[in-house]
């Protein structure tokens, strides 16, 4: 079974360009969320969708950031414009969905890495 | 608010050692899940094990087992027999709820560097 697939893996831009991120989540789960982390530190949610809405965007900065899971299956997250406070890694993860058991773990993708110069 | 504490930056161990990884936990909420994840240099977050804070039993998977004091909030990862791959960062994470009603939203610390040395 393919795992969570998140393209490009590394980005360097200059500041204020835009860059986007593409994640195709594992077949068959409804849940997708984007996470952010920081080097040094542990992942923080940016947006949650249960299929095609987005419920928990609290996290998002919605002036320069964006998502969009159309068909409820793979999802893109942009910046426009970048600023150089954004370098970090962006984690994409999946689940199948909040009532799907006990411990319905979250299975992350490999992370894109952006730079911003 | 719910917060995670990992107080051990990095750790070092002997391969065949065990080692004991500190996590610590605030939560008002009577319902919530503990869960450990492993990120090596390659990046992907793999999940570990997992405990409910109503399990009565410690959660044990393979080498990995979680020495979970609910009265401590501290839910410990312990690695037995400990192998060179095993060096990567550990996560602790909480979740809010249970099964039926868990928003699914984790909250991470921020890491233990662990480095096996063989």
């Amino acid at each position: 079974e393919a795992g969570v697939v998140q393209s490009p893996r590394y980005k360097i831009i200059e500041k204020k360009q835009p860059v986007a991120f593409w994640c195709n989540p594992i077949s068959g789960h409804n849940t997708l969320y984007w996470y952010l982390q920081n080097l040094g530190q542990g992942p923080e949610l940016l947006i949650r969708y249960e299929n095609e809405e987005a419920v928990d965007d609290s996290q998002l900065p919605k002036d320069r950031f964006s998502a969009e899971r159309l068909k409820g299956v793979d999802s893109t997250l942009k910046i426009q414009p970048a600023e150089l406070g954004d370098s970090a890694v962006y984690l994409c993860a999946s689940s199948l969905d909040p009532s799907g058991g006990a411990d319905n773990e979250q299975f992350f993708g490999p992370g894109t890495r952006l730079t911003v110069l | 608010a719910q917060k995670i504490t990992q107080t051990q930056p990095g750790m070092f161990v002997q391969e065949k050692e065990a080692v004991t990884l500190d996590c610590t936990y605030d939560t008002s909420d009577q319902s919530y899940g503990l869960f450990w994840y492993k990120q090596p240099s390659s990046g992907e977050m793999i999940f570990l094990i997992y405990q409910g804070s109503y399990d009565e039993q410690n959660a044990t998977e393979g080498r990995y087992s979680l020495n979970f004091q609910k009265a401590r909030k501290s839910a410990n990862l312990v690695i037995s027999a400990s192998q060179l791959g095993d060096s990567a960062m550990y996560f602790c994470a909480m979740r809010e709820g249970l099964r039926g009603g868990a928003t699914n939203k984790l909250i991470f610390g921020t890491g233990t560097l662990l480095a096996v040395q063989p």
